[in-house]
Parts: C-alpha cells; sequence; structure tokens
C-alpha cells in the first residue's frame, strides 16, 4: 500500500513568516510530486509541481526533493492570513495510469 | 485552462434513491476520477479511468459505479444511496504529459 504522510496540523505561523510543510512517502519509485492549496468548501487547486530533486521556486513559494530520502516540502515566504488553508501532498508513479496518493493534508493559519 | 465540470454543487436524496454525479472535462484528457472527501480521512479514490467504457476500481468502490460513455464525461452512480454516502464528491482529470491532476469544483451530497 503505497503511503503518503502529513502532519494534520494545524501548523500556526504569524503574518510575514515562513511556513514549512512537510510530506514523505512510501513508494520508492515516485517520479512526480505536487501540493495542493485547498481551501474550506472549495476543491483542491494545483500550487506547486516538482520531479527532480532539488529545490524548484515560484514567487513565494519554494517546493523541495529528496528522493534518497522521499521527503518533500513546500516553503512559503512572507506568509499571509490569505495562505490560510489545507496544503494537499500527492505523488505520483512512472505512468499516468496510476492514480495520484494523496496525504491527509496539514491545515495552515497564518495569524495576522 | 482545463476545465473540470460538476453538474451538481448540491444536492439532497433520500435513503435508497439513485443518483447521478457528472462530470465533464475539456481538455481531451484520457484519465478521469472520482474521490471522496471526508473530514480527518482525506482524499479517497471511488473509481478512475484511463479511456472510454474502461474504469478500475480506486480503494473504496463498494456501493458506487461509474460510467465512461464518451471521453469528456465521466459519471459517478451511487444505485441506493445510504446516509453513509453523504459527503464531497470530486472529480478530476489528468494531463498525461505532467501528471497534474485537474479537480472540479466539487458536489456536496446529503442523503437524509
Amino acid at each position: 500500500q503505497k503511503e503518503v504522510e502529513q502532519n494534520s496540523g494545524p501548523l500556526s505561523v504569524p503574518e510575514g513568516a515562513i511556513a514549512s510543510l512537510n510530506c514523505t512517502y512510501s513508494d520508492r519509485g515516485s517520479q512526480s510530486f505536487f501540493w495542493y492549496r485547498q481551501y474550506s468548501g472549495k476543491s483542491p487547486e494545483l500550487i506547486m509541481s516538482i520531479y527532480s530533486n532539488g529545490d524548484k521556486e515560484d514567487g513565494r513559494f519554494t517546493a523541495q526533493l529528496n528522493k534518497a530520502s522521499q521527503y518533500v516540502s513546500l516553503l512559503i515566504r512572507d506568509s499571509q492570513p490569505s495562505d490560510s488553508a489545507t496544503y494537499l501532498c500527492a505523488v505520483g508513479g512512472d505512468s499516468g495510469n496510476t492514480p495520484l496518493v494523496f496525504g491527509k493534508g496539514t491545515r495552515l493559519s497564518v495569524i495576522a | 485552462d482545463v476545465k473540470v465540470t460538476q453538474s451538481s454543487r448540491y444536492l439532497v436524496k433520500r435513503t435508497g434513491e439513485k443518483v447521478f454525479l457528472e462530470c465533464v472535462q475539456d481538455m481531451d484528457h484520457e484519465n478521469m476520477f472520482w474521490y471522496r472527501q471526508d473530514p480527518g480521512l482525506g482524499l479517497r479514490l471511488i473509481y478512475f479511468s484511463y479511456d472510454v467504457k474502461m474504469k478500475e476500481k480506486g480503494d473504496i468502490p463498494e456501493g458506487y459505479s461509474v460510467s465512461r460513455e464518451k471521453k469528456e464525461r465521466f459519471s459517478l452512480i451511487l444505485e441506493s444511496a445510504s446516509t453513509n454516502q453523504t459527503s464531497m464528491y470530486l472529480c478530476a482529470s489528468l494531463a498525461g504529459a505532467t501528471g497534474e491532476l485537474f479537480f472540479g469544483e466539487g458536489s456536496r451530497l446529503t442523503v437524509l
């Protein structure tokens, strides 16, 4: 059974701080990694994807991947109250026919 | 932009009723998915389809069936709704090149 683990939170950070969200996965053959943001009552929306080891930056968001440690993280710099949401980590295999495996999500609360 | 449209945002049904949830995507994606999401349980995969008339069971298929008669449309069917099927249902389609999953707005079903 492929698993993706996240701390459920809530993770509380002050406005302007860096929020660090972490995710570990069990399938060493995983090839694609995604972070989705989900506001309460809404559907998940993709915010970052990463496919190779290292860092990938997009605006205030940085995704980090370490395949050897089976670990992926999301950093949110200059956190804003509008970043308050649940963040879902999703991991994909090497085939488009293999469904993504989702973690249960980490709830982030940015305090103004 | 990819658009995944779910036919109903909110539904209220009686126990024993047959329920149809429809999903349409406009990006010619081959793979489509149905999830349900419940507090504390995360996203759980019900069924997915990687081609017209093809279907695969996900993690929790019991009590559900699906139909994929056309590439753009993937329907979830509850043959006889029960109260434990009260949930948020999310449809998604997969961009094969990147592995990114695009979600519809969700259908919140209440079974009384």
